[in-house]
């Protein structure tokens, strides 16, 4: 099983709004990523877990906070939104510790819409 | 630093006719290289990868990628395109080193059209 799953699917929200991003695998893989991708771009790299710590977070702004209460689960902690963070956010997960021949595996994504 | 650069943000093709994606890389390392595909509303799926064992990298769906070294590049061929091949195309490196480690950076995508 190599699955990666994320909900919802589909999140609308306003600006105000507080909303949560789930991201679950069942795999056993200790590292775990939040990626941002705007249409027709690569996705962008916002946070690695590594072994449920926090080990990378690219300058994301606090509005988005990242969570990883166990090894198979990942949240994004939204609030106080801007239109422009509408995006597709993919989870992604690989093995152990993030090392560079590891293959990622990508979640469908979250559509998220900010009004 | 590592990056990639993908030649060309659309490639058309017809159905049966080879698939050729372009991928050059830069690294000041050896690199590790991973081509991607993303169909429309879903993430994203490995195709391949390169890890410094074989230089000819055989992946699913009957892609395969050719590491050259003298020409920094990695790019992706199937023999003969099929419809459900239509689908926008990653490549990306990472590379060994410090804080960098297991960081993928990506390449601005290819979208594949197959005509039938």
């Amino acid at each position: 099983d190599t699955e990666v799953t994320q909900t919802p699917k589909h999140l609308v929200m306003g600006m105000t709004n507080k909303k949560s991003l789930k991201c679950e695998q069942h795999m056993g893989h200790r590292a775990m990523y939040w990626y941002k991708q705007k249409a027709k771009k690569p996705p962008e790299l916002m946070f690695v877990y590594s072994y449920e710590k926090l080990s990378i977070n690219e300058s994301v702004p606090s509005r988005f906070s990242p969570e990883c209460p166990n090894s198979s689960l990942l949240n994004l902690h939204l609030h106080a939104l801007q239109p422009e963070d509408s995006a597709l956010y993919l989870c992604a997960s690989s093995q152990g510790r993030p090392i560079s021949t590891d293959t990622q595996y990508f979640g469908p994504g979250t559509r998220l819409t900010v009004l | 630093a590592q990056s990639v650069t993908q030649l060309g943000s659309h490639v058309s093709v017809s159905e049966g006719a080879l698939v050729l994606l372009r991928c050059n890389y830069s690294s000041s390392v050896p690199p590790y290289l991973f081509w991607y595909v993303q169909y429309p509303n879903q993430g994203l799926q490995l195709l391949l990868k390169y890890t410094s064992a074989a230089t000819l990298v055989k992946g699913i769906n009957g892609f395969e990628a050719e590491f050259k070294k003298s020409e920094t590049s990695f790019h992706l061929t199937k023999p003969s395109a099929h419809m459900s091949d239509a689908a926008e195309y990653f490549c990306a490196v990472t590379a060994d080193r410090g804080s960098t480690l297991g960081r993928l950076y990506f390449g601005r995508g290819t979208q594949l059209t197959v005509w039938p």
